[in-house]
């Protein structure tokens, strides 16, 4: 079965720092890999999106990366604010032809201080 | 251009009811997902319709719960009868052909006293 995981569950860091999300996975043959953002109550925003020949995308202070061969991805978030605070949820599509849903991490709970 | 729109946002009903949830997707996306969030078990895919046609409901828990598609523009997910173990956030996604991402709704609250 595969399986997503996400270090740390929680991380709290004061306002101007850039921080670093881990997510891993146990199987290499994805399809892509997505990173999302939830808050409170709500649903959850796309942030980004890595297809498998890729290595990394790049949105505003956000960069993703991706390692296939090491099943690992990382969220970058540079110069981080009080509005960044929120859940982070990493999400794989393993099936061939992307058709098939997506596997979630447990979430990171990210909180920046003012 | 309107997002992934679920309804109702909240319900909240007695064990043994029957319980609808709607979903109305992005126009023009092929592909539909009905997704169930709990604080045990995380996100977890229920099943996903391509072109109206549902692929794959290996993740739906048990008999009592049933997803329909009957056209482009809506799905329901229903739980007949509901258990006080379905209480979820349960989230509704679409997706356009080829190597997008989802977009997700603001999902339908449950709770099953």
């Amino acid at each position: 079965k595969q399986e997503v995981t996400q270090i740390p569950a929680a991380l709290s860091v004061p306002e101007g720092e850039n921080l670093v999300l881990n997510c891993s996975f146990t199987d290499s043959a994805i399809y892509n890999l997505q990173w999302f953002r939830q808050d409170p109550g709500k649903g959850l925003t796309s942030l980004l999106l890595i297809q498998s020949s890729q290595r990394e995308q790049t949105s505003g202070r956000l960069n993703a990366s991706l390692d296939k061969s090491s099943g690992r991805s990382t969220l970058y978030i540079a110069a981080s604010q009080p509005g960044d605070s929120a859940t982070y949820l990493c999400a794989v599509s393993f099936g061939g032809g992307g058709a098939d849903g997506l596997t979630f991490g447990k979430g990171t709970h990210l909180i920046i201080q003012p | 251009d309107a997002g992934v729109i679920q309804s109702p946002r909240h319900e909240v009903t007695e064990m043994g009811q029957e319980v609808t949830l709607r979903c109305k997707p992005i126009s023009g996306h092929d592909y539909l997902f009905w997704y169930r969030q709990t604080m045990m078990r995380g996100l977890e895919l229920l099943i996903y319709f391509n072109n109206n046609v549902p692929i794959d409901d290996s993740g739906m828990p048990e008999d009592r719960f049933s997803a329909k598609m009957p056209n482009a523009s809506f799905s329901t997910l229903k739980i007949q009868p509901s258990e006080p173990r379905d209480s979820a956030v349960y989230f509704c996604a679409s997706r356009a052909w080829g190597n997008q991402p989802q977009h997700f709704g603001d999902g339908t609250r449950l709770s099953i006293l």
